[in-house]
């Protein structure tokens, strides 16, 4: 089994929707993040959280809100869905402190219209 | 802040023949470098990292990468490429400072593998 999920792999939504994209990880790690990936532009960091009481926003962070609900669940949120928020979310996962490796979960690919 | 430019959008190279992706970095100290693969449709997957030491290191799949501090650079290599290693590839820059942890990624380098 992955050790870090996403669900759903992928989803169609209107303009205006609430969707939520979650994300799941059994490495025990302590430190999650979410990421979008467009054509051209890389990884972009949303948000991270380095433990359940630690959420912080990262480059992009408007329009999106999260949720740390366990160590082991981080949900990425779009209260009001718009077409430019179409692109591939990542979930990432660490251990500890320093800078240190993150391991990514397979991805979901929204797609707004 | 850091920052990270892969100048090469896209590389096209033919099976057997040697690689490199080039990876130029910004960062006030020193860096915490990463090479990820992205598969088609696959997440990202870590070939090596750099934090100290050895300025030549070695991943998985036979690829290597060097640190060059005066050239700012980490390039990424590979002797001789497999039709397998189509993909993208990104490099990051990593903050040391505790507390505020996180990767920084360039925009990413497609390989395409002719015959």
């Amino acid at each position: 089994d992955a050790d870090v999920t996403q669900t759903p792999r992928n989803r169609i939504t209107k303009t205006g929707k609430r969707i939520m994209l979650e994300c799941s990880q059994t490495k025990g790690h302590d430190r999650m993040y979410w990421y979008r990936q467009d054509p051209g532009l890389g990884l972009r960091l949303i948000y991270y959280s380095f433990d359940v009481k630690d959420i912080n926003k990262g480059e992009i962070s408007d329009g999106y809100s999260v949720s740390r609900q366990a160590q082991a669940k981080f949900s990425l949120s779009l209260e009001s869905a718009i077409p430019n928020q179409t692109a591939l979310y990542f979930c990432a996962t660490a251990r500890g402190a320093g800078v240190i490796e993150q391991f990514f979960g397979p991805g979901t690919r929204l797609t707004v219209l | 802040a850091q920052s990270v430019t892969q100048p090469d959008i896209h590389i096209t190279v033919s099976e057997g023949a040697s690689l490199e992706l080039r990876c130029n970095y910004s960062y006030g100290a020193t860096p915490y470098l990463f090479w990820y693969v992205q598969s088609p449709g696959q997440g990202l997957q870590l070939l090596l990292k750099y934090f100290s030491g050895d300025t030549l290191v070695q991943g998985i799949k036979g690829f290597e990468a060097e640190f060059k501090r005066s050239q700012s650079s980490f390039n990424l290599r590979k002797p001789s490429v497999h039709w397998s290693d189509a993909a993208e590839y990104f490099c990051a820059v990593g903050a040391s400072n505790f507390g505020n942890e996180k990767l920084t990624f360039g925009t990413g380098t497609r390989l395409t593998i002719i015959p």
